[in-house]
């Protein structure tokens, strides 16, 4: 139990178009979903919490309108990255909260922007 | 001083050997604590989780928490090469509303 996905597992986009990542909570509902980004060989870094049927909670230093989040169901939460640059391209993964503190997360979207 | 502090490794030791991994923290209010594995470009995979002080077993894992010492561990036992990967602490309060806060990482390497 406890499955997490992401779509697609790797993109990659032109310079100023936007991309959609989504990530889906397959055998449970989860009211709170994170979405990280990771670079290479680094801790994983927080950009938002994302929580069913309202806005979400972003990070310091994160730029909303940059990084829209939706989560309208209680098992998907979706991260677009509007115009894209070279400098978004990363590691970004999503995680589920099941219950009040285990977090599982998704397998990860390779974003590649060109 | 960091929330979280884990030593980012690498850390190379040989098939068979007893591992250690571990993290020190400073916010006394932690009473949630979880050990994750990543495997190169996947997500992380949780792999224990604890509730307050004492130690819990899974198979060849065992995670211990010190709250007096604010010191958390996790054990490998007989350590085999398909244990490599990075492995990160995380804590949280026990208010549910609170973020869980994750250590750096230590990358681990089995030698065979």
């Amino acid at each position: 139990g406890a499955v997490v996905s992401q779509h697609p597992s790797r993109v990659i986009c032109k310079s100023g178009t936007s991309v959609k990542i989504e990530c889906r909570s397959l055998d449970f509902q989860a009211t709170t979903m994170f979405w990280y980004r990771q670079f290479p060989k680094k801790s994983l870094m927080l950009m938002a919490t994302s929580n069913e049927g309202s806005k979400a909670t972003y990070e310091q230093g994160v730029e909303k309108d940059k990084f829209l989040i939706n989560h309208a169901s209680l098992t998907l939460s979706t991260l677009t990255v509007t115009s894209a640059h070279p400098e978004d391209s990363s590691f970004y993964i999503c995680s589920a909260k099941l219950g009040d503190y285990e977090q599982y997360f998704g397998p990860g979207t390779r974003l590649t922007v060109t | 001083q960091k929330e979280v502090e884990q030593d980012p490794g690498p850390l190379s030791v040989p098939e068979g050997a007893i591992v250690s991994l571990n993290c020190t923290y400073s916010n006394s209010a932690f009473q949630y604590f979880m050990w994750y594995r990543q495997y190169s470009r996947k997500g992380p995979e949780l792999l224990m989780y604890t509730y307050s002080s004492g130690n819990k077993e899974d198979g060849r894992f065992t995670a211990q928490v010190d709250k007096s010492s604010k010191y958390i561990s996790l054990f490998i036992r007989d350590s085999q090469p398909s244990d490599s990967a990075t492995y990160l602490c995380a804590m949280s309060p026990m208010n549910r509303d609170d973020k869980i806060i994750f250590g750096k990482g230590t990358r681990l390497h089995i030698l065979p």
